[in-house]
């Protein structure tokens, strides 16, 4: 399987915390993206990150990628409830098909 | 702009009958589509690669005559199940590609599919 792995599975954390998810994969990319997902529903995009990028931000997210690690993070500053979800991040390779990571669920308490 | 519609959000079947699935760009044309499936708990897994006007390409170990795509127009792609059994029952989710717009795929909102 070419899917990515992404850690933790799953993270719990207070309202106003920080929350950090890793990414990594195995093959070369052309860009890597992360989504958001709330229960039984689609996907969100949330940001896209080029091969040639190394750090990217969108209001309170922060992603970074490392393509010597073969490795991204997804930071979002100052949780919120509404930010309780799946997050999941997608490479996509030279054919433009996206291949997904096992996703982090992530719970914030208020 | 950019939205993905799919038809319907959720459907309940006999095991063995075949359901249609449809994915629609509404302001958009796609000249790719893509099919993927998710079970409970788990992680989007590709299906196929639906290009308009061609034959679809399938992912290793997805079988070509059970999940049958048609993609006859730039804005609409279907997913047939056919003769479907209690293990096809999952979340099915199309995403589409604009044609103007290599990089950008918007996803659909989703398929519920049980087989009783």
């Amino acid at each position: 399987s070419q899917q990515g792995e992404e850690d933790p599975q799953a993270l719990s954390i207070q309202e106003g915390e920080n929350a950090t998810m890793n990414c990594s994969y195995k093959t070369s990319i052309n860009n890597l993206q992360w989504y958001r997902q709330n229960s039984g529903r689609g996907l969100v995009h949330l940001i896209l990150i080029r091969s040639n990028e190394r750090e990217k931000h969108s209001g309170r997210l922060r992603v970074t990628l490392d393509t010597s690690k073969k490795s991204s993070s997804l930071l979002i500053t100052a949780s919120r409830a509404a930010d309780t979800a799946s997050y999941f991040c997608a490479t996509e390779n030279q054919g433009g098909k996206l291949i997904f990571g096992q996703g982090t669920e992530l719970s914030v308490k208020p | 702009g950019a939205v993905v519609s799919q038809h319907p959000s959720w459907v309940i079947c006999k095991s063995g009958t075949s359901v249609k699935i449809e994915c629609r760009s509404l302001d958009f044309q796609a000249t790719t589509m893509f099919w993927y499936r998710q079970f409970p708990k788990q992680s989007l897994m590709l299906m196929a690669t639906s290009n308009e006007g061609s034959k679809a390409t399938y992912e290793q170990g997805v079988e070509k005559d059970k999940f049958l795509i048609n993609h006859a127009s730039l804005t609409l792609s279907t997913l047939t199940v056919t003769s479907a059994h209690p293990e096809d029952s999952s979340f099915y989710i199309c995403s589409a590609r604009r044609t103007d717009s290599y990089n950008e795929q918007f996803f659909g909102p989703g398929t519920r599919l049980t087989v009783l």
